[in-house]
């Protein structure tokens, strides 16, 4: 059973671009969420989709945005990059139950630098 | 608001030790605990969940407790081998969600 794959891997950008990171989930799983690991604040939830649609967001600025296909592939858009954008980007993949065995499978992340 | 905390930040043991990870949280109303590891610049790697309901789940030199009501989680690892150097996470998921609370994790090197 293939595990959750991210695209890219690294990805390096300038201050006021845009960028756009895959991720594709374990096949059956609806809900897709997406992390940022940084050194200084950790891991930090960004927003979880299920079924298309946004479940829950985090705390982070409108720049951040996402989305969720019919076949439960996700995407994850940052808009006018800031230096501090730099970070791993992790995606989550799991059935979405809510119940207290739902388990997260994580991808490989992608590392993005804005230079 | 959920928050986690891990101690120690960091630990260096001698091969062959026997150790324990701590996580603390503030919210007990916590459906589970998951415990990751990371090793370094790769993704995460899902150790043991301990339900609401449970106290602990083992995986072979691996044991994980949950006191909801003192809201604290332990990770206890057998044996320490250099293979186990990496960096543990614990992460709280709450009622109702399909998130995670993380804490900053402890960055663990056993040495031959």
């Amino acid at each position: 059973k293939a595990g959750v794959t991210q695209t890219p891997r690294y990805l390096i950008k300038t201050r006021g671009q845009q960028v756009t990171l895959s991720c594709s989930p374990i096949s059956g799983h609806r809900s897709v969420s997406w992390y940022q690991q940084t050194p200084g604040q950790g891991l930090q939830f960004l927003f979880e989709y299920f079924s298309e649609t946004q479940r829950n967001k985090g705390n982070f600025p409108g720049r951040f945005s996402g989305r969720q296909f019919s076949n439960s592939r996700s995407e994850m858009n940052v808009s006018t990059l800031e230096l501090g954008d730099s970070a791993l980007y992790l995606c989550a993949s799991s059935l979405g139950s809510r119940g207290n065995n739902e388990k997260l499978f994580f991808g490989s992340g992608t590392q993005l630098s804005v230079l | 608001k959920q928050e986690v905390t891990q101690i120690p930040a960091a630990l260096s043991v001698p091969e062959g030790e026997n150790l324990v990870l701590n996580c603390s949280f503030t919210d007990s109303a916590i459906y589970n605990l998951q415990w990751f590891r990371q090793d370094p610049g790769k993704g995460l790697t899902s150790l043991l969940l301990i339900q609401s309901s449970q106290r602990e789940q083992t995986s072979g030199r691996l044991n994980a407790s949950l006191d909801k009501s003192s809201g604290r989680s332990t990770l206890y690892i057998a044996a320490s081998q250099p293979g186990d150097s990496a960096t543990y996470l614990c992460a709280g998921m709450n009622s109702g969600y399909s998130t995670l609370t993380f804490g900053k994790g402890t960055m663990l090197l056993v040495s031959p």
